[in-house]
């Protein structure tokens, strides 16, 4: 199965900042099939990005997700309170499709 | 509006099973898949499985697989998810979520098994 590997574990960052999250793939991901998914306490995860770059249906387009092969990066480009989440890459391109552990980002 | 309403919560002792349904409205239920997924207490998300909602195809995480059991009743356009010989870290929320790519979730079922 495909390992993602997420980096940082978590990201304290103030509000305006840059955030840049990083997810490595054991082996290539191919045609791009990776999405990246926001998950708040108590909520059920949200999609945000698919396709490595593709935002979804009414994400703010201060998310943006860059990458092929085996290196993606999920960039949130001016942090804002409500930022506050643990963000899960995924692939699913191959079976079994794979989470990576989770990158948590907390606003100071 | 798409949207999969979750049956509730549910509390099991060890060795029982666990069928949490899904029901989705605002699309067509046969053109897309339904994925599940699961988050235990202070962990990340594990996928489960997923099922076509064409024709009951199937693919199932390896660790799960001899335990646990989608279906789909097209009729009313529901999912189901059974999980059998629970053992204490089944205790999870568990979310179903629309496809592959999982742009619409259920609000989340949680599972607790004790004795």
């Amino acid at each position: 199965e495909i390992v993602l590997t997420q980096s940082p574990d978590t990201l304290s960052l103030s509000p305006g900042e840059r955030a840049t999250l990083s997810c490595r793939a054991s082996q290539s991901v191919s045609s791009g099939s990776l999405a990246w998914y926001q998950h708040k306490r108590g909520q059920a995860p949200r999609l945000l990005i698919y396709g490595a770059s593709s935002r979804a249906t009414g994400i703010p387009d201060r998310f943006s997700g860059s990458g092929s092969g085996t290196d993606f990066t999920l960039t949130i480009s001016r942090l804002e309170p409500e930022d506050s989440a643990v963000y899960y890459c995924q692939q699913y391109d191959t079976s079994p499709q794979t989470f990576g552990q989770g990158t948590k980002v907390e606003i100071k | 509006q798409v949207q999969l309403v979750q049956s509730g919560a549910e509390v099991k002792k060890p060795g029982a099973s666990v069928k949490v349904s899904c029901k989705t409205s605002g699309y067509t239920f046969t053109n897309y898949g339904v994925s599940w997924v699961r988050q235990a207490p202070g962990q990340g998300l594990e996928w489960m499985g997923w099922i076509s909602g064409y024709n009951g195809d199937t693919n199932y995480a390896q660790k799960l697989q001899d335990r646990v059991t989608l279906t789909t009743d097209t009729s009313t356009s529901t999912a189901y998810m059974e999980l059998r010989s629970l053992r204490s870290d089944d205790t999870a929320v568990y979310y179903c979520a629309r496809d592959t790519m999982m742009d619409v979730w259920g609000k989340g079922t949680t599972v607790t098994v004790s004795s």
